[in-house]
């Protein structure tokens, strides 16, 4: 069973570019959720979809957003980039309830 | 909201031996469920063992255990004969129970280090 993919694994941008992020999840998974990864702020919640509708989202600028396909492939987009958005950003799919979520290996963004 | 809190950024041991990793949390949900997941320098958050909070028996696989205490809402991870493998940041996390818009809350991570 192929685990979550996410492409690219590395992201180099400049100040006030735009940058997709790609996210296929587990086979049968309709739940994916993005988390961006800090050494400052550790682990923080993005948003999360389920069956192509955002159902919860972090308290993040409206410069992140994301969507999801109708075969549950996820893309986050982030506008105007700055450089604190340089992160690791993490995706995650889930089946639910005690089943927790399975990650991928995320991309590493870097913006300059 | 909910907060989860790991008050030890390192642990070492010793190849071999017994360490705890501690988690604390805060909530005043009643269903919800606890993780620790490993992150090793590859990147990937793997799922080390999960607990849902309604079950009173503390979660085991293989080598890793938990010693869940609800009403201290403490959820500590015990790895026994830790391996090199092992050495890893060490995530506790925790999850609204029920249906709807769900996420993972998470602690501040611990870094394990395992000394041959």
């Amino acid at each position: 069973k192929a685990g979550v993919t996410q492409t690219p694994r590395y992201l180099i941008k400049t100040r006030g570019q735009q940058v997709t992020l790609s996210c296929s999840p587990i086979s049968g998974h309709r739940s994916v959720s993005w988390y961006q990864q800090t050494p400052g702020q550790g682990l923080q919640f993005l948003f999360e979809y389920f069956s192509e509708t955002q159902r919860n989202k972090g308290n993040f600028p409206g410069r992140f957003s994301g969507r999801q396909f109708s075969n549950s492939r996820s893309e986050m987009n982030v506008s105007t980039l700055e450089l604190g958005d340089s992160a690791l950003y993490l995706c995650a799919s889930s089946a639910g309830g005690v089943y927790g979520y399975t990650f991928g290996s995320g991309t590493r963004l870097t913006v300059v | 909201a909910q907060t989860v809190t790991q008050s030890q950024p390192e642990m070492s041991v010793q190849e071999a031996e017994t360490v705890t990793l501690s988690c604390t949390y805060d909530t005043s949900e009643s269903d919800y469920y606890l993780f620790w997941y490993k992150q090793p320098p590859s990147r990937q958050m793997i799922l080390v063992i999960r607990q849902e909070a309604y079950k009173q028996q503390n979660a085991t696989e293989n080598r890793f255990s938990v010693n869940f205490q609800k009403a201290a809402k403490s959820f500590s991870l015990k790895i026994s004969d830790s391996q090199l493998g092992d050495a890893a940041m060490y995530f506790c996390a925790y999850r609204r129970g029920g249906g709807g818009a769900q996420k993972l809350v998470f602690g501040q991570g611990t870094r394990l280090t395992i000394n041959p």
